[in-house]
């Protein structure tokens, strides 16, 4: 089945600083989602962006899909913004999402 | 839109009993998702549906673990004689499914515990 690698793992950064998450892919998708797990483990839609770039206030992503990659952009983060980032791809042969092993995001005051 | 909806947001049992999870998608979805995940892991696919049919089925659902989707509506999950391994966040999802991939929406799941 398709491989997910997310990286950086972890991240620890100060408020009002910016960052990447990447997620590299292993095969052609038809979906692929940007999540943030809250501290009671729902999953918020951040994007769904199989191909090209769209943004969302301080968020933005972009997804590079001939080259099989994905970049989640944080401008000036918040406190707010901690917490688990998932990537989550769809082969296009099939529906069900595979998820990376996700971005544990630190933001300290 | 209310969102996709899941009973019970918690459920503490005893190895072996059956519990069964109910999941209520977004109203026009045609399909739905069950998923697992387990503490520092990202969730994993266990089945899904098209209206009433039940389309694809993960490795992961052993022959304990039964799921329904009678009248292309809700969905139910059940697991029979559970095991300490079967303790996680079990996730139901839904879409639109047109041509090609639609986006998922999650439910806030159900988390179990068996003791």
């Amino acid at each position: 089945g398709i491989q997910v690698e997310q990286s950086p793992p972890d991240l620890i950064l100060q408020e009002g600083a910016n960052s990447t998450l990447r997620c590299n892919f292993s095969d052609s998708v038809n979906n692929l989602q940007w999540f943030h797990q809250n501290p009671w483990g729902q999953l918020i839609n951040l994007f769904y962006i199989p191909s090209g770039t769209k943004q969302n206030g301080r968020l933005s992503a972009t997804t590079v899909a001939t080259e099989r990659y994905s970049l989640l952009y944080i401008s000036s983060s918040q406190t707010t913004d901690s917490g688990v980032y998932f990537c989550a791809v769809a082969e296009t042969s099939g529906s069900r999402l595979t998820f990376g092993e996700g971005t544990q995001l630190t933001v300290n005051p | 839109d209310t969102g996709v909806s899941q009973d019970p947001r918690h459920k503490i049992t005893k190895r072996g009993q059956n519990v069964t999870f109910r999941c209520d998608p977004i109203s026009e979805h045609n399909r739905l998702y069950w998923y697992r995940q387990t503490l520092g892991q990202g969730p994993e696919f266990l089945t899904y549906f098209q209206n009433e049919a039940q389309l694809e089925k993960s490795r992961l659902l052993s022959d304990r673990f039964s799921a329904e989707r009678p009248k292309g509506s809700f969905s139910t999950l059940e697991i029979q004689r559970t095991e300490q391994g079967d303790s996680a966040m079990y996730l139901c999802a839904s879409s639109l499914e047109l041509a090609g991939g639609g986006e998922q929406f999650f439910g806030p799941g159900t988390r179990l515990t068996v003791l």
